[in-house]
């Protein structure tokens, strides 16, 4: 069965800084992979979204990430973090193995990123 | 598009209450999922349905919880009676294509 490993429950910064929220997976079939951004009060918002092709992901607000079988991560980073990237962000995998319902995604506990002016 | 359209927001009640949380998904979506988030447990998934059929309820906590999709635009989440631990923001999410999936709003319940 799909899982997925997000290591820091939570992380800080300096405005300014890099961002590097780790993410590990675990699947028995080649994922799907998902990062999502919670900010206050608010619903899930998809970052971004590695299916095929290229292992370099780019999404919204300057973020990306890589996928790196041999390392069965999914680690989401940006240059320069931003007040406004305080949030917390969410990891996911696909579970592709339960017979083909679609949609259906496995979760990371969530990392809370703090930004420091 | 108006996006998972979530109803009400914030609801407050009283312990041994019915709850009805209302979801419309995006149109074209076949795909409805109903989530919990808490500080405890994070989020979790309650239930999925897929072409208005629930494909998996083992997040359901207990008999209490019911969900219904009578249709293609519309479901809800039934608490029955509450407690105060079902005190959670509830997520709706749909989705149609390489399981991504967004997510409405929530609805914040306290139960007292």
């Amino acid at each position: 069965a799909q899982s997925v490993t997000q290591l820091g429950s939570h992380v800080s910064v300096s405005e300014g800084a890099l961002v590097l929220l780790r993410c590990n997976y675990s699947s028995s079939v080649p994922p799907y992979l998902f990062w999502y951004v919670q900010y206050p009060n608010q619903g899930l918002q998809l970052l971004l979204k590695y299916t095929t092709g290229a292992t370099l992901v780019k999404g919204i607000n300057g973020f990306e990430a890589e996928f790196k079988k041999s390392e069965t991560s999914f680690h989401l980073t940006k240059p320069s973090a931003h007040m406004s990237d305080a949030a917390e962000y969410f990891c996911a995998v696909s579970d592709r193995v339960s017979g083909g319902s679609q949609g259906n995604l496995i979760f990371g506990k969530g990392t809370k990123l703090s930004v420091k002016p | 598009d108006a996006g998972v359209i979530q109803s009400p927001r914030h609801e407050v009640t009283e312990m041994g209450q019915e709850v009805t949380l209302r979801c419309k998904p995006i149109s074209g979506h076949n795909s409805l999922f109903w989530y919990r988030q808490t500080m405890m447990r994070g989020l979790e998934l309650l239930i999925y349905f897929n072409n208005n059929v629930p494909i998996d309820d083992s997040g359901m906590p207990e008999d209490r919880f019911s969900a219904k999709m009578p249709n293609a635009s519309f479901s809800t989440l039934k608490i029955q009676p509450s407690e105060p631990r079902d005190s959670a923001v509830y997520f709706c999410a749909s989705s149609r294509l390489l399981n991504e999936q967004y997510f409405g709003p929530g609805t914040r319940l306290t139960v007292t």
